[in-house]
């Protein structure tokens, strides 16, 4: 089964807002990461977030962590036609590779 | 360094046929996965090596499947005998550390006839 679980499934918003994507997960994690695909390539990393971080930033891209629930958030600020991609989360557990969730198909209309 | 380089980006085989797709991680990175990509199923796991030893294989779905990494700079993931089933893009991705940052090459596209 899936460690983690985006949410929601397909985004679809207009070029300049700002696109939220969710990460549940079910297992304590050593940190937890995003990554973006954009259509027939590979994975891309985005950010890493250890357990013990709230929040992190990096450009447009704010991602917080809460390891009570369970969750992480990713938030795409001023969206852009070229922000249009897949969007995985990703946890490290320690006990094995990194789980990917299903992902999060973002389209950002121009 | 040119990132990880798989080969070949296509494949088309018949049912029946043998398949390897090939893999030359980061030169460096100490961690080798392999995944493969269906939409049914999503990014799965397939077996990861650490320091050209096989970790986990335990995604490995059937005997037909079998991955190798005889050295540092090389890894092959092969289907004996192929199956329709086995269509998805495969994806092999490299890291400095178990947990650490993935980079991943830019896939197989594998259908099976």
């Amino acid at each position: 089964s899936q460690q983690g679980e985006e949410d929601p499934q397909a985004l679809s918003i207009q070029e300049g807002e700002n696109a939220t994507m969710n990460c549940s997960y079910k297992t304590s994690i050593n940190n937890l990461q995003w990554y973006r695909q954009n259509s027939g390539r590979g994975l891309v990393h985005l950010i890493l977030i250890r357990s013990n971080e709230r929040e992190k930033h990096s450009g447009r891209l704010r991602v917080t962590l809460d390891t009570s629930k369970k969750s992480s958030s990713l938030l795409i600020t001023a969206s852009r036609a070229a922000d249009t991609a897949s969007y995985f989360c990703a946890t490290d557990t320690g006990r094995r590779a990194l789980t990917f969730g299903s992902g999060t198909r973002l389209q950002v209309q121009p | 360094d040119a990132g990880v380089i798989q080969s070949p980006r296509h494949e088309v085989t018949e049912m029946g046929q043998e398949v390897t797709l090939r893999c030359k991680p980061i030169s460096g990175h100490d961690y080798l996965f392999w995944y493969r990509q269906t939409m049914m199923r999503g990014l799965e796991l397939l077996i990861y090596f650490n320091n050209n030893v096989p970790i986990d294989d335990s995604g490995m779905p059937e005997d037909r499947f079998s991955a190798k990494m005889p050295n540092a700079s090389f890894s092959t993931l092969k289907i004996q005998p192929s199956e329709p089933r086995d269509s998805a893009v495969y994806f092999c991705a490299s890291s400095l550390g178990q947990g650490a940052e993935a980079f991943f090459g830019q896939g197989t596209r594998l259908t099976v006839v």
